[in-house]
């Protein structure tokens, strides 16, 4: 079945460590984003990547960090400088991010739930 | 900075009842509104992707409509059923973000319904 990987569900991190949330997708999509979600808010972008090796910053980039060496896989790394690390981060995919971006309908992984030992 | 909001923040119903709830944004600058419905323990899935003013979409028993010019869009849930407990995701997209697939979420509504 296609769709979107996220691994661990959950995380826990110590201060001044740097983990990685990983984000696979099997569903061919060449743009993927990262979200992050607190309680009563809606999600916030963090990073975006509309093709292989290429990405952009979204709302709330500072503290962490991302790479797309491949279609299938878009690791977030969220760093120490990131000081409130605590919540909920989902990964999407959609078919494309050109021209026709916003009229794709996005895809979700189920989540990885950061919190801080 | 560009808002989406949602209300109710929350919904219960009964079995069977009909509900809706709205989801308002900025009516400049539009070029999409999306819904996902988001059930416990789940991914987000997505429902509607809408892009014309006076748009209408249906599955089952959801169906959305779309106001442009005025910046609102209705989500209606005809006979709620317990499977229809979820939380309801409306996002928006804007002109500039055509090509890089750029959403701006709402907070979400949450819908229970009771048997």
């Amino acid at each position: 079945d296609g769709g979107i990987t996220q691994s661990p569900k959950y995380l826990f991190r110590k201060e001044g460590q740097n983990v990685t949330l990983s984000c696979e997708q099997n569903l061919n999509h060449d743009a993927m984003y990262w979200y992050r979600q607190d309680p009563g808010q809606g999600l916030r972008l963090i990073y975006y990547s509309q093709i292989v090796n290429d990405f952009q910053k979204g709302d709330i980039a500072e503290g962490y960090s991302v790479s797309r060496e491949k279609k299938e896989s878009f690791p977030l790394t969220v760093t120490s400088a990131q000081k409130n690390p605590t919540a909920f981060y989902l990964c999407a995919s959609s078919l494309t991010a050109l021209w026709t971006g916003l009229y794709q309908p996005q895809h979700f992984g189920d989540g990885t739930r950061l919190s801080i030992l | 900075i560009l808002n989406v909001e949602q209300s109710p923040q929350s919904l219960h119903v009964q079995e069977g009842d009909s509900t809706n709830f709205t989801c308002s944004f900025p009516s400049s600058n539009f070029y999409a509104l999306h819904w996902y419905r988001w059930e416990t323990a789940k991914s987000p899935e997505a429902l509607f992707v809408m892009t014309l003013n006076g748009d209408e979409k249906k599955k089952g028993r959801i169906s959305a409509t779309l106001n442009t010019k005025e910046g609102y869009s209705y989500l209606y849930i005809k006979g709620s059923q317990p499977e229809d407990s979820a939380t309801y995701l409306c996002a928006f997209g804007l002109v500039g973000s055509s090509n890089t697939g750029k959403l701006i979420f709402g907070q979400g509504t949450t819908l229970q319904v009771k048997p």
